[in-house]
């Protein structure tokens, strides 16, 4: 089946940096998702994007579907940016697949 | 926010006893998801369910059932919790395929 693979595992910030996640997928897909878990577990939706790029407030993705990769943007991060943030992938006739996903930390 | 709500939302039992948790929407979304949560593991399928009645299995189904007698509700249970069940489950509802996928606020179980 379809792999997805987020990079980098973990990533600490300094309050006010910017950061870029990635999302790799191996296959083609119908659609991309972003998820957002906060430390108190819920799991928010960031992003729904099969292909090219959205912008919400501070955050903003990149799919470029041709080449299985999005790319989350985080600008002026904040310490409630901290948390997991997963990708997961649409191949069509299954359940979404998701990522292992990307531990931030954002240090005041 | 899509209405889904988890019940109960924090549960402790004893090994053997069997635990069912119920997951209601409020969306009439066709597809509706049971996932685990476990350190270093993400999120992993259990069970999905693709209408009333229809339902199937994900990657980790082993030692759960679940049920949809209604578009609303899919309940998990667990026949004979074990101590390898202590997780966090949390589902998740679909409009379509190729929708948009959101999750329920999690349901922590611990089993003793």
């Amino acid at each position: 089946g379809i792999q997805v693979e987020q990079s980098p595992p973990d990533l600490i910030l300094q309050e006010g940096a910017n950061s870029t996640l990635r999302c790799n997928f191996s296959d083609s897909v119908n659609n991309l998702q972003w998820f957002h878990q906060n430390p108190w577990g819920q799991l928010i939706n960031l992003f729904y994007i099969p292909s090219g790029t959205k912008q919400n407030g501070r955050l903003s993705a990149t799919t470029v579907a041709t080449e299985r990769y999005s790319l989350l943007y985080i600008s002026s991060s904040q310490t409630t940016d901290s948390g997991v943030y997963f990708c997961a992938v649409d191949p069509g006739n299954t359940p979404l697949v998701f990522g292992k996903g990307t531990r931030l930390s954002v240090i005041a | 926010d899509a209405g889904i709500t988890q019940s109960p939302r924090h549960k402790v039992t004893e090994t053997g006893t069997p635990v069912t948790l119920r997951c209601h929407q409020t969306e009439n979304h066709r597809y509706m998801y049971w996932y685990r949560q476990d350190p270093g593991h993400g999120l992993r399928l259990i069970h999905y369910s693709y209408g009333v009645k229809d339902t199937d299995k994900g990657e980790v189904s082993d030692g759960y059932s679940v049920s949809r007698s209604k578009t609303e509700d899919f309940l998990l249970t667990l026949e004979s919790a074990t101590s390898s069940q202590t997780s966090v489950y949390f589902c998740a509802i679909r409009g379509d395929l190729g929708g948009e996928l959101f999750f329920g606020e999690g349901s922590r179980l611990t089993v003793l």
